[in-house]
């Protein structure tokens, strides 16, 4: 079965901090792997990498996709209390579904 | 370019009612997914149309249903509501139905009393 699974499944960490998100799959047929944040609303789309575009960055967020390990890290340089949120891995596999991972809970503390 | 729309943001029902939810994609975008979000389960998907027609669904038994207009506009319906249908019921839309990024609307938070 098709299966996403984020880790860590919370973290705190002071701001200024650099964080790293992990996600990782067991999906037959993988097509794309996607980055959400999720605060009090609906999940705000971050990065999608594919087999041609393995690593994606904007500002001081980051996402490589390692297609040997079956997994990709979310990185957050500089943190700040706004990136505070719920992050969701999704990954499309070969019948087009997303398949959402639970998500890592990140706060950062002031 | 405006974002997705649903309606309503909240809803109250009790248990045997039925429910339709709506969702606007945005401008452009032809393909809509509908997905289930509770605590205990985390993000679910439901179906995904393109198109007016059903392209994918998920494990979800046959009282949750869908469809979509020729403006790609769609609804979702959950007929004989029980309890544990409670939960943010989120649309996402997108340029066409493979392969491309998703953008979610703000969901409608369904109670079932």
């Amino acid at each position: 079965e098709d299966k996403v699974v984020q880790s860590p499944l919370s973290l705190v960490v002071h701001e200024g901090d650099t964080v790293t998100l992990n996600c990782s799959y067991e999906v037959t047929n993988f097509r794309s792997l996607l980055w959400y944040k999720q605060e009090k609303k609906a999940p705000t789309f971050l990065f999608m990498l594919t087999s041609s575009g393995i690593e994606k960055k904007s500002g001081r967020l980051s996402s490589i996709l390692d297609k040997k390990e079956l997994s990709s890290i979310l990185n957050i340089t500089a943190t700040q209390t706004g990136d505070s949120a719920i992050y969701l891995c999704a990954v499309r596999f070969g019948n087009e579904k997303l398949t959402f991972g639970t998500g890592t809970r990140l706060t950062i503390i002031p | 370019k405006a974002g997705v729309t649903q309606t309503p943001r909240y809803l109250i029902k009790t248990r045997g009612q039925q429910v339709t939810l709506s969702c606007s994609p945005i401008s452009g975008h032809r393909s809509v997914s509908w997905y289930q979000q509770t605590p205990g389960q985390g993000l679910q998907f439901l179906f995904e149309y393109f198109s007016e027609t059903q392209r994918n669904k998920g494990n979800f038994p046959g009282r949750f249903s869908g469809r979509q207009f020729s403006n790609s506009r769609s609804e979702m319906n959950v007929s004989t509501l029980e309890l544990g249908d409670s939960a943010l019921y989120l649309c996402a839309s997108s340029l066409i139905w493979q392969n491309y990024e998703q953008y979610f609307g703000p969901g409608t938070r369904l109670t079932v009393t």
